[in-house]
Protein backbone atom coordinates (compact mmCIF):
# COMPACT_ATOMS: atom_id res chain seq x y z
CA UNK A 1 0.00 0.00 0.00
CA UNK A 2 0.86 3.15 -1.15
CA UNK A 3 1.66 5.69 2.19
CA UNK A 4 3.65 9.06 2.74
CA UNK A 5 4.63 10.65 6.42
CA UNK A 6 5.75 13.92 7.02
CA UNK A 7 6.14 13.78 10.86
CA UNK A 8 6.81 17.53 11.44
CA UNK A 9 3.58 19.06 11.37
CA UNK A 10 5.43 22.60 11.84
CA UNK A 11 8.51 23.82 11.98
CA UNK A 12 9.87 27.30 13.12
CA UNK A 13 13.59 28.95 12.29
CA UNK A 14 15.30 32.22 11.67
CA UNK A 15 15.86 33.85 8.63
CA UNK A 16 19.35 32.23 7.45
CA UNK A 17 18.82 28.93 9.03
CA UNK A 18 19.40 25.50 7.09
CA UNK A 19 15.95 23.87 7.72
CA UNK A 20 15.18 19.80 6.57
CA UNK A 21 11.50 18.63 5.62
CA UNK A 22 11.40 15.23 6.21
CA UNK A 23 9.49 12.58 4.32
CA UNK A 24 9.51 9.03 4.56
CA UNK A 25 7.08 6.95 2.18
CA UNK A 26 6.11 3.19 1.96
CA UNK A 27 5.39 1.15 -1.21
CA UNK A 28 6.13 -2.41 -2.41
CA UNK A 29 6.95 -1.56 -5.81
CA UNK A 30 10.45 -0.63 -7.37
CA UNK A 31 9.16 1.26 -9.94
CA UNK A 32 7.69 5.07 -8.21
CA UNK A 33 7.89 8.57 -8.33
CA UNK A 34 8.65 10.76 -5.42
CA UNK A 35 7.42 14.55 -5.69
CA UNK A 36 7.87 17.72 -3.50
CA UNK A 37 5.08 21.07 -3.47
CA UNK A 38 5.04 24.09 -1.95
CA UNK A 39 1.81 25.63 -1.10
CA UNK A 40 2.20 29.46 -0.13
CA UNK A 41 -0.26 31.86 2.09
CA UNK A 42 -1.84 32.00 -1.29
CA UNK A 43 -3.06 28.87 -1.24
CA UNK A 44 -1.94 27.90 -4.96
CA UNK A 45 0.49 24.67 -5.05
CA UNK A 46 3.47 24.90 -6.89
CA UNK A 47 5.23 21.87 -7.99
CA UNK A 48 9.38 21.63 -7.10
CA UNK A 49 10.70 18.70 -7.93
CA UNK A 50 10.17 14.89 -9.05
CA UNK A 51 12.35 11.55 -8.34
CA UNK A 52 12.14 8.10 -9.61
CA UNK A 53 13.09 5.47 -8.07
CA UNK A 54 15.99 4.45 -10.11
CA UNK A 55 17.58 7.57 -9.67
CA UNK A 56 19.08 8.36 -6.08
CA UNK A 57 21.13 10.94 -6.67
CA UNK A 58 20.93 14.18 -4.63
CA UNK A 59 19.44 16.84 -6.56
CA UNK A 60 20.24 20.66 -5.75
CA UNK A 61 18.39 23.50 -7.08
CA UNK A 62 19.51 27.13 -6.12
CA UNK A 63 19.18 26.95 -1.95
CA UNK A 64 16.53 23.45 -2.47
CA UNK A 65 18.11 20.10 -2.31
CA UNK A 66 16.71 17.20 -2.01
CA UNK A 67 18.49 13.84 -0.67
CA UNK A 68 16.67 10.35 -1.68
CA UNK A 69 17.77 7.62 0.32
CA UNK A 70 16.01 3.92 -0.61
CA UNK A 71 17.60 2.53 2.14
CA UNK A 72 15.37 4.33 4.76
CA UNK A 73 12.56 4.94 2.45
CA UNK A 74 13.23 8.66 2.93
CA UNK A 75 13.23 11.88 0.60
CA UNK A 76 14.35 14.45 2.40
CA UNK A 77 14.05 18.28 1.39
CA UNK A 78 16.52 21.23 2.64
CA UNK A 79 16.19 24.91 2.30
CA UNK A 80 19.74 26.20 3.23
CA UNK A 81 19.84 30.14 4.08
CA UNK A 82 16.06 30.06 4.43
CA UNK A 83 14.04 33.23 3.70
CA UNK A 84 10.95 34.71 4.69
CA UNK A 85 9.57 34.20 0.82
CA UNK A 86 10.04 30.22 2.06
CA UNK A 87 6.59 30.25 4.35
CA UNK A 88 4.76 27.48 3.54
CA UNK A 89 3.60 24.56 3.27
CA UNK A 90 5.38 21.63 1.59
CA UNK A 91 3.97 18.56 0.58
CA UNK A 92 5.76 15.78 -0.64
CA UNK A 93 3.45 12.83 -2.61
CA UNK A 94 4.09 9.14 -3.83
CA UNK A 95 2.83 7.78 -7.27
CA UNK A 96 3.30 4.18 -7.57
CA UNK A 97 3.05 1.69 -10.47
CA UNK A 98 0.35 -0.70 -8.27
CA UNK A 99 -1.17 2.75 -7.51
CA UNK A 100 -2.07 3.06 -11.12
CA UNK A 101 0.93 5.78 -10.28
CA UNK A 102 -2.24 7.50 -8.81
CA UNK A 103 -0.32 10.63 -6.47
CA UNK A 104 -0.46 10.47 -3.08
CA UNK A 105 -0.11 13.02 -0.52
CA UNK A 106 1.23 13.19 2.89
CA UNK A 107 -0.09 15.59 5.86
CA UNK A 108 2.18 18.35 5.12
CA UNK A 109 4.94 20.00 6.76
CA UNK A 110 4.28 23.88 7.43
CA UNK A 111 7.11 26.21 7.55
CA UNK A 112 7.67 29.12 9.58
CA UNK A 113 10.26 31.32 8.85
CA UNK A 114 10.67 34.33 10.95
CA UNK A 115 12.84 37.67 10.09
CA UNK B 1 -0.25 31.38 -19.61
CA UNK B 2 -3.38 30.60 -17.86
CA UNK B 3 -2.64 26.77 -16.69
CA UNK B 4 -5.44 25.43 -15.01
CA UNK B 5 -8.44 27.28 -14.53
CA UNK B 6 -10.65 26.79 -11.65
CA UNK B 7 -14.45 27.91 -10.99
CA UNK B 8 -15.98 29.20 -9.35
CA UNK B 9 -13.25 30.43 -6.55
CA UNK B 10 -15.89 30.27 -3.29
CA UNK B 11 -18.97 28.49 -3.05
CA UNK B 12 -21.59 28.18 0.02
CA UNK B 13 -24.14 25.31 -0.71
CA UNK B 14 -26.93 24.44 1.54
CA UNK B 15 -26.80 20.63 2.43
CA UNK B 16 -28.70 18.85 -0.40
CA UNK B 17 -28.20 21.14 -3.23
CA UNK B 18 -26.02 20.13 -5.94
CA UNK B 19 -23.25 21.99 -7.71
CA UNK B 20 -20.51 20.95 -10.61
CA UNK B 21 -17.00 22.64 -10.07
CA UNK B 22 -15.54 23.14 -13.53
CA UNK B 23 -11.96 22.78 -14.42
CA UNK B 24 -9.75 23.80 -17.40
CA UNK B 25 -5.96 23.34 -18.79
CA UNK B 26 -4.54 24.56 -21.86
CA UNK B 27 -1.54 22.63 -21.64
CA UNK B 28 -2.38 20.05 -23.36
CA UNK B 29 -2.09 17.47 -20.87
CA UNK B 30 -3.50 13.85 -21.25
CA UNK B 31 -3.76 13.56 -17.40
CA UNK B 32 -6.39 15.59 -14.98
CA UNK B 33 -7.27 14.99 -11.29
CA UNK B 34 -9.28 16.37 -8.61
CA UNK B 35 -8.19 16.46 -4.72
CA UNK B 36 -9.48 17.69 -2.05
CA UNK B 37 -7.32 19.58 1.07
CA UNK B 38 -8.76 19.41 4.68
CA UNK B 39 -6.85 20.71 7.51
CA UNK B 40 -4.05 18.18 8.48
CA UNK B 41 -4.95 16.08 5.78
CA UNK B 42 -3.11 16.94 2.74
CA UNK B 43 -4.67 16.94 -0.47
CA UNK B 44 -6.65 13.50 -1.00
CA UNK B 45 -7.83 12.16 -4.69
CA UNK B 46 -11.15 12.47 -5.55
CA UNK B 47 -11.21 10.96 -9.20
CA UNK B 48 -8.02 11.22 -11.75
CA UNK B 49 -8.65 10.75 -15.65
CA UNK B 50 -5.65 9.54 -17.26
CA UNK B 51 -6.35 10.61 -21.19
CA UNK B 52 -9.89 11.84 -22.42
CA UNK B 53 -12.27 9.11 -22.22
CA UNK B 54 -11.70 7.59 -19.02
CA UNK B 55 -12.39 7.58 -15.47
CA UNK B 56 -11.24 6.43 -12.79
CA UNK B 57 -11.62 6.66 -8.67
CA UNK B 58 -9.42 7.96 -6.10
CA UNK B 59 -9.14 7.75 -2.15
CA UNK B 60 -12.35 9.31 -1.87
CA UNK B 61 -14.66 9.42 -4.68
CA UNK B 62 -17.86 8.78 -2.20
CA UNK B 63 -20.48 11.15 -3.20
CA UNK B 64 -18.80 12.64 -6.23
CA UNK B 65 -19.12 12.36 -10.07
CA UNK B 66 -16.96 13.51 -12.81
CA UNK B 67 -17.10 14.25 -16.41
CA UNK B 68 -13.89 14.20 -18.47
CA UNK B 69 -15.53 16.50 -21.42
CA UNK B 70 -12.51 16.35 -23.49
CA UNK B 71 -9.16 16.72 -23.22
CA UNK B 72 -9.09 20.05 -21.74
CA UNK B 73 -11.80 19.97 -19.48
CA UNK B 74 -12.82 18.07 -16.07
CA UNK B 75 -15.56 18.39 -14.31
CA UNK B 76 -16.33 17.43 -10.76
CA UNK B 77 -20.00 17.25 -9.48
CA UNK B 78 -21.68 16.93 -6.19
CA UNK B 79 -25.29 15.31 -6.46
CA UNK B 80 -26.08 16.04 -2.98
CA UNK B 81 -24.17 18.38 -1.04
CA UNK B 82 -22.99 17.35 2.72
CA UNK B 83 -21.49 19.14 5.57
CA UNK B 84 -18.35 16.44 5.47
CA UNK B 85 -17.73 17.70 1.91
CA UNK B 86 -16.95 21.25 2.71
CA UNK B 87 -13.09 21.63 1.68
CA UNK B 88 -10.79 23.11 -0.63
CA UNK B 89 -11.26 21.41 -4.03
CA UNK B 90 -8.15 21.59 -6.42
CA UNK B 91 -7.59 20.33 -9.97
CA UNK B 92 -4.47 19.49 -11.22
CA UNK B 93 -3.67 17.91 -14.75
CA UNK B 94 -0.23 16.39 -15.78
CA UNK B 95 1.73 15.55 -19.25
CA UNK B 96 1.02 11.68 -18.41
CA UNK B 97 1.37 9.94 -14.78
CA UNK B 98 3.24 10.05 -12.67
CA UNK B 99 4.64 13.55 -14.50
CA UNK B 100 4.67 16.29 -11.69
CA UNK B 101 0.95 18.07 -11.76
CA UNK B 102 0.22 21.37 -12.37
CA UNK B 103 -2.86 22.77 -9.87
CA UNK B 104 -5.40 25.47 -10.31
CA UNK B 105 -5.60 28.16 -7.65
CA UNK B 106 -8.20 26.01 -5.73
CA UNK B 107 -11.89 26.32 -5.27
CA UNK B 108 -13.31 26.87 -1.16
CA UNK B 109 -16.66 25.32 -0.82
CA UNK B 110 -18.90 25.29 2.32
CA UNK B 111 -21.90 22.69 2.89
CA UNK B 112 -23.93 24.46 5.49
Amino acid sequence: AQKVTQAQTEISVVEKEDVTLDCVYETRDTTYYLFWYKQPPSGELVFLIRRNSFDEQNEISGRYSWNFQKSTSSFNFTITASQVVDSAVYFCALSDFTGGFKTIFGAGTRLFVKA
Amino acid sequence: NAGVTQTPKFQVLKTGQSMTLQCAQDMNHNSMYWYRQDPGMGLRLIYYSASEGTTDKGEVPNGYNVSRLNKREFSLRLESAAPSQTSVYFCASSEGRPSGAFFGQGTRLTVV
